[in-house]
């Protein structure tokens, strides 16, 4: 099946420092892609859509000026974090959508941010 | 989008079969039923959809009623792998549009 890599899979950073998180669509296209936040024990939630070559939409209470979204090509969208703070450790998780098959949306590893 | 509601939490037996309700009363005609998994640490892993027919693939089963509001997925071996947050979501077809998670239901295979 189809295959989205998330690079890295985990990080440490001290608080106040920047960290960019890189999603890209292997095998396909993706001209949507999703940017989604799990804590400890909750379900994931939806952060931002990532279209490529247009600016990000961003969920209700999410900072765009935080959380920088970035979808330059069809395979690649990368989320920055700037200026981390302890609070905005969480698992970040990206999926994306195949053009000629929308029906499935498929979901990189996941990366852990710990900010120190 | 439609909401969903699962149990919590079911144990299965290994190597027996594994049987995941989810209700989705308010569910559209134009709505597919998506199950996918999280094991733990990991991404969301897609297993199986379907619209209103039953559906099989090599992962897993899916029984949707007749009157599409509700559904089973059937894993019909469970192993210790299989050990994951189950999630049921409903949503409209042939759109980009983001998955909705729920709760979920935690899996437990039990040796």
């Amino acid at each position: 099946g189809a295959v989205v890599s998330q690079h890295p899979s985990w990080v440490i950073c001290k608080s106040g420092t920047s960290v960019k998180i890189e999603c890209r669509s292997l095998d396909f296209q993706a001209t949507t892609m999703f940017w989604y936040r799990q804590f400890p024990k909750q379900s994931l939630m939806l952060m931002a859509t990532s279209n490529e070559g247009s600016k990000a939409t961003y969920e209700q209470g999410v900072e765009k000026d935080k959380f920088l979204i970035n979808h330059a090509s069809l395979t690649l969208s990368t989320l920055t974090v700037t200026s981390a703070h302890p609070e905005d450790s969480s698992f970040y998780i990206c999926s994306a959508t195949m053009d000629r098959a929308r029906e499935k949306l498929f979901f990189g590893s996941g990366t852990q941010l710990s900010v120190l | 989008d439609a909401k969903t509601t699962q149990p919590p939490s079911m144990d299965c037996a290994e190597g027996r079969a594994a049987n995941l309700p989810c209700n989705h009363s308010t569910i559209s005609g134009n709505e597919y039923v998506y199950w996918y998994r999280q094991i733990h640490s990991q991404g969301p892993q897609y297993i199986i959809h379907g619209l209103k027919n039953n559906e099989t693939n090599e992962m897993a089963s899916l029984i949707i009623t007749e009157d599409r509001k509700s559904s089973t997925l059937i894993l019909p071996h469970a192993t210790l792998r299989d050990t994951a947050v189950y999630y049921c979501i409903v949503r409209p077809s042939g759109s980009a549009r983001q998955l909705t998670f729920g709760s979920g239901t935690q899996l437990t295979v039990l040796p």
